[in-house]
């Protein structure tokens, strides 16, 4: 199976400030990669797909990028609703494996 | 609006058995593979199984193969998650989870999630 390695495991950051998550894959996996958020008590949401592809209706302060084994999540300016715990996870190969989440807290 | 409903989940003895159902609205069920993942308390996300869209194709994580099933009915546009031996750590909340395009896609939409509780 390929292991996801995401971090941090949580992070606090005030209002408006840059956030940035980091994935490694313990191979490669081109860029069969996506972001999910999922807040207290609710399902998953797909935010960015393809490692860099906003979905849509997804807010433009979300964005992702890396190819092979890094990649990079970033929320340009952190807001109050972006609270949620965020899951890279890969789709190269069955079966399809998550990092372990990095929970967001604001400041 | 595409619609996932989860249901079947409940209290079940350690070594029982139980079915999830979940129910598909809003666009062509039998398009589209499936996917079951799960979620323990307090923890993160696992893959247990998928299914393609015509349900000739089905895989399993390692910690469930031999003791989970997944099934669907396109005529009922249900997909369906039968658990058998249940041990404590499949405990979780279980989702189905749409797959936007073939096997091994994006998943696009999630249903709420139903509650399993392995506990004598």
């Amino acid at each position: 199976d390929i292991q996801m390695t995401q971090s941090p495991s949580s992070l606090s950051a005030s209002v408006g400030d840059r956030v940035t998550i980091t994935c490694q894959a313990s191979q490669d996996i081109s860029n069969y990669l996506n972001w999910y958020q999922q807040k207290p008590g609710k399902a998953p949401k797909l935010l960015i797909y393809d490692a860099s592809n906003l979905e849509t209706g997804v807010p433009s302060r979300f964005s992702g990028s890396g190819s092979g084994t890094d990649f990079t999540f970033t929320i340009s300016s952190l807001q109050p609703e972006d609270i949620a715990t965020y899951y890279c996870q890969q789709y190269d190969n069955l079966p399809v494996t998550f990092g372990q989440g990095t929970k967001v807290e604001i400041k | 609006e595409v619609q996932l409903v989860e249901s079947g989940g409940g209290l079940v003895q350690p070594g029982g058995s139980l079915r999830l159902s979940c129910a598909a609205s809003g666009f062509t069920f039998s398009s589209y593979a499936m996917h079951w993942v799960r979620q323990a308390p307090g923890k993160g996300l696992e893959y247990v199984s998928a299914i393609s869209s015509n349900g000739g194709s089905t895989y399993y994580a390692n910690s469930v193969k031999g003791r989970f099933t997944i099934s669907r009915d396109n005529s009922k546009n249900t997909l369906y998650l039968q658990m058998g031996s249940l041990r404590a750590e499949d405990m979780a909340v279980y989702y189905c989870a749409r797959v936007r395009n073939g096997l091994l896609h994006p998943n696009d939409y999630w249903g709420q999630g139903t509650l399993v509780t392995v506990s004598s």
